[in-house]
């Protein structure tokens, strides 16, 4: 069975720092992967998907992330963090029929600090 | 376009009361999932249909039923709620190959 860690439960940036958050899947497949943002009160928005091809994949709000096989990793990166991104952000794998199946992780929570 | 719509979007219970949670999609999508989002613990999988007609169980599905009423409607069902059963209720739904699964904004469900 597949599954995911987010080593990090909270992390604290200031605004305008780079950031990086770390994704650890186990998976015995060719993954689909996922990054996704819960604002408080609110659902999970994608935020960038890997299926195949490119390893480093562009999303949305200037965010990005890299599929590193090797590692078993896909880490979200941004160039220069915003206080509008503290939210809960997610990762996840997908099974089955093109990521039909998604087994999340535990989320990490980013704090800005203005 | 309203995408996934969760209706209540609160809802306290006592133990042993049964409750409904709705969802419906008008995105046209084959696949509707269920899932509970408690602290630390991500999201975890209660049931899902990949098309009309089926219904499978996911990670968590124990005290939990499950009914694909059309392509748009897929409802949660607790026959008789627990405390353990508190918490934020996800539905998503997902269209064919390649594309991700979108999200609606919950049900908060506090069981007393």
């Amino acid at each position: 069975a597949q599954s995911v860690t987010q080593p990090d439960i909270h992390i604290t940036v200031s605004e305008g720092a780079s950031l990086e958050l770390r994704c650890n899947y186990s998976y015995g497949a060719t993954p689909y992967l996922f990054w996704y943002v819960q604002s408080p009160g609110q659902g999970l928005q994608l935020l960038l998907k890997y299926f195949s091809g490119d390893t480093l994949v562009q999303g949305i709000k200037g965010f990005e992330a890299e599929f590193k096989r090797s590692q078993s990793s896909f880490n979200l990166r941004k160039p220069s963090v915003h206080w509008s991104d503290a939210a809960e952000y997610f990762c996840a794998v997908g099974a089955g029929n093109a990521g039909n199946m998604l087994t999340f992780g535990g989320g990490t929570r980013l704090m800005v600090k203005p | 376009n309203a995408g996934v719509t969760q209706t209540p979007k609160f809802q306290v219970l006592k133990t042993g009361q049964s409750m409904t949670l709705q969802c419906a999609q008008d995105m046209n999508h084959n696949s509707m999932y269920w899932y509970r989002q408690d602290p630390g613990m991500g999201l975890r999988l209660i049931y899902y249909s990949a098309s009309e007609g089926t219904t499978d169980k996911g990670e968590v599905p124990n005290g939990y039923n499950v009914s694909r009423l059309n392509k748009r409607e897929f409802s949660l069902r607790l026959e008789s709620a627990a405390p353990s059963q508190t918490s934020v209720y996800f539905c998503a739904s997902k269209g064919a190959y390649n594309q991700p699964q979108h999200f609606g904004d919950g049900t908060r469900l506090s069981i007393l």
